[in-house]
């Protein structure tokens, strides 16, 4: 099977602009989580999708969305852009029947906020 | 609410050598999974190892193995016969067994330099 994709691998863009970042889960997969990496906060959890309705959100601000269509596909919006949005965003899939599913990984999108 | 902790930001060890990486955690949950990822520099996140909390055998998976303490909320993750490829930031994370809730929670892991 093919492996989670994310698109695109690299983004520039500045303040006050939004940004929409894809997911691709593995085949099946219909669980799809967001995660923002960055050097000093760590892996933290954004959001989760099942079967196209956010199941789970973590502690951001309004300004990161996202959702999933019926294919399972995934996408998270940021808008308003401000410079402690640079970082890594990585999506994960995985069967999602249980909370305790294992998460496949996918490459991700490196954010730059200039 | 649920924490884990990685002590050791940093460790190195000679290649062919063994290595093992601290991961204690706090949970309320009774039943739980916890995980080691790796993070090599091309950053994609791989599954290492996975331990289902209600299982007392610690998981092996090749020369990776685990030593987990439920009691001590502790789960640390042994590298035999080190190799160059091993070098990676290694993440622990830790998942409730919550009902539609899909939620890792990672620590702030730990690089593993390998020495030829």
């Amino acid at each position: 099977k093919a492996g989670v994709t994310q698109t695109p691998r690299y983004l520039i863009k500045t303040r006050g602009q939004q940004v929409t970042l894809s997911c691709s889960p593995i085949s099946g997969h219909r669980s799809v989580s967001w995660y923002q990496q960055t050097p000093g906060q760590g892996l933290q959890f954004l959001f989760e999708y099942f079967s196209e309705t956010q199941r789970n959100k973590g502690n951001f601000p309004g300004r990161f969305s996202g959702r999933q269509f019926s294919n399972s596909r995934s996408e998270m919006n940021v808008s308003t852009l401000e410079l402690g949005d640079s970082a890594l965003y990585l999506c994960a899939s995985s069967d999602g029947k249980q909370s305790t599913d294992t998460q496949y990984f996918g490459p991700g999108t490196r954010l730059t906020v200039l | 609410a649920q924490t884990v902790t990685q002590s050791q930001p940093e460790m190195s060890v000679q290649e062919a050598e063994t290595v093992t990486l601290s991961c204690t955690y706090d949970t309320s949950e009774s039943d739980y999974y916890l995980f080691w990822y790796k993070q090599p520099p091309s950053r994609q996140m791989i599954l290492v190892i996975r331990q289902e909390a209600y299982k007392q055998q610690n998981a092996t998976e090749n020369r990776f193995s685990v030593n987990f303490q439920k009691a001590a909320k502790s789960f640390s993750l042994k590298i035999s016969d080190s190799q160059l490829g091993d070098a990676a930031m290694y993440f622990c994370a830790l998942v409730g067994k919550i009902q539609g809730a899909q939620k890792l929670v990672f620590g702030q892991g730990t690089r593993l330099t390998i020495n030829p």
